[in-house]
């Protein structure tokens, strides 16, 4: 079935960029997600992009889109304490209903 | 309301009992969503509804989790018998539209099984 993957931990200084990496494994995917979880809160989108993208640029966020191997990154430029919190990519594919979630991705940001 | 609303946000229960988890969603939003969230674990989907219908129940871990959607609104998830596995952050999230339209999450219910 389909699958997302994350790494589950990562750990930046203030001040540096952040890059959250997730591979997905339905080709036919449409939409690719970026939710923001803060503690004991639900999640917020932040970001998507289509898959006939490869980038796409908000501010200090960029995601980056590669295809062929399946690929979604979210960079965060000049990280805050305040970007503290779990990500989740997650994809979907036109004409369904279904959202598939990774295991989020727990970025801490040190002062 | 202005987003999407759960009740309780915590709830402490002991093992056998039974649950009712509760969903208030942006109204006007046709579709809606449980998940439920495990420490550690991802988002792992258990129900969908579209207006009063439930087209995909796949997701329920057991035929102890019942959900129901009246009026196109409000949702209750029930979990019957509890277990201590059950133990989880039940998310319900909702959309205007399915795939291709954000989805709005509310802040989930910490269920906590003794």
């Amino acid at each position: 079935g389909e699958d997302v993957e994350q790494s589950l931990f990562l750990s930046v200084r203030e001040g540096d960029s952040s890059v959250i990496n997730c591979t997905y494994t339905d080709s036919s995917s449409t939409y690719l997600y970026w939710y923001k979880q803060e503690p004991g809160a639900g999640l917020q989108l932040l970001t998507y992009i289509f898959s006939n993208m490869d980038m796409k640029q908000d501010q200090r966020l960029t995601v980056l889109l590669n295809k062929k191997d399946k690929h979604l990154s979210l960079r965060i430029a000049d990280t805050q304490t305040g970007d503290s919190a779990i990500y989740f990519c997650a994809e979907s594919t036109s004409g369904t209903y279904k959202y598939i979630f990774g295991t989020g991705t727990r970025l801490k940001v040190l002062a | 309301g202005a987003g999407v609303s759960q009740s309780p946000s915590n709830k402490v229960t002991e093992k056998g009992k039974d649950v009712e988890l509760r969903c208030d969603p942006i109204s006007g939003h046709t579709a809606l969503y449980w998940y439920r969230q495990s420490l550690g674990q991802g988002l792992e989907f258990l129900i969908y509804f579209q207006g009063n219908s439930a087209p995909d129940k796949s997701g329920l871990p057991s035929d102890r989790f019942s959900a129901e959607r009246t009026g196109g609104s409000v949702s209750t998830l029930t979990i019957q018998r509890t277990q201590q596995e059950d133990s989880a952050v039940y998310l319900c999230a909702s959309s205007f539209r399915t795939s291709g339209s954000e989805q709005f999450f509310g802040p989930g219910t910490r269920l906590t099984v003794l």
